[in-house]
């Protein structure tokens, strides 16, 4: 059974960086079968698709956050992790990791989820 | 891209059905069959309750259905229960490779 678990900082200071970490265990980050992404949602509000990273490295990015965001793999760890930088207010946000199949649109496991407050 | 539009609240009866909608465009939802819906109780994680239009996953009530027709997508909860009580949000891929959620519906048991 594939679970995954968000990590990191809960408070950031404007215009620093947001990075958070997403644990994986049930089976292999390096594995074929799977995009991992990474979703939102600010407090009493709608989920946002921030983007998903395949286990070569490729990644897809949400535009209006493309030039703000990465993703990337620590097969080492198991983990994946997010980085947004320039951070404001409006990142305030559950961030929540899925995963997605080979070949399939939709999320079918979840992170948790993990508050991050950007306040100074 | 631009969210998905769902209404803000749907409400209904137990024992009653309901269907909660989900607008998009010809570069989404028209586009693909690739809708997905999603049920999150207060605090807890979304789950997957619908995929592909109308498939169900494992372990998820058959009251729970699928459709669309043209840019609109649409989720059936028939025999309503106290537990169904819950935001429900929609999900699409889109013509350049992202994925675009739904504002969520509230969708309350009287």
């Amino acid at each position: 059974q594939l679970q995954l678990q968000e990590s990191g900082p809960g408070l950031v200071e404007p215009s620093e960086t947001l990075s958070l970490t997403c644990t994986v265990s049930g089976d292999s980050i390096s594995s074929t079968s799977f995009y991992w992404g990474w979703i939102r949602q600010p407090p009493g509000k709608g989920l946002e698709w921030i983007g998903s990273i395949y286990y070569s490295g490729s990644t897809f990015y949400s535009p209006p956050l493309k030039s703000r965001v990465s993703i990337s793999l620590d097969t080492s760890k198991n983990q994946f992790s997010l980085k947004v930088s320039s951070v404001t207010a409006a990142d305030t946000a559950v961030y929540y990791c899925a995963t997605q199949r080979m070949a399939e649109h939709h999320f079918d496991n979840w992170g948790q989820g993990a508050l991050v407050t950007v306040t100074s | 891209q631009s969210a998905l539009t769902q209404p803000a609240s749907v409400s209904g009866s137990p024992g009653q059905s309901i269907t909660l909608s989900c607008t998009g465009t010809s570069s989404d939802v028209g586009d693909y069959n690739y809708v997905s819906w999603y049920q999150q109780h207060p605090g807890k994680a979304p789950k997957l309750m619908i995929y592909d239009v109308s498939k169900r996953p494992s372990g998820v009530s058959n009251r729970f259905s699928g459709s669309k027709s043209g840019n609109t997508a649409s989720l059936t909860i028939s025999g309503l229960q106290a537990e169904d009580e819950a935001d429900y949000y929609c999900s699409s891929y889109t013509d350049i490779s992202t994925w675009v959620f739904g504002g969520g519906t509230k969708l309350t048991v009287l």
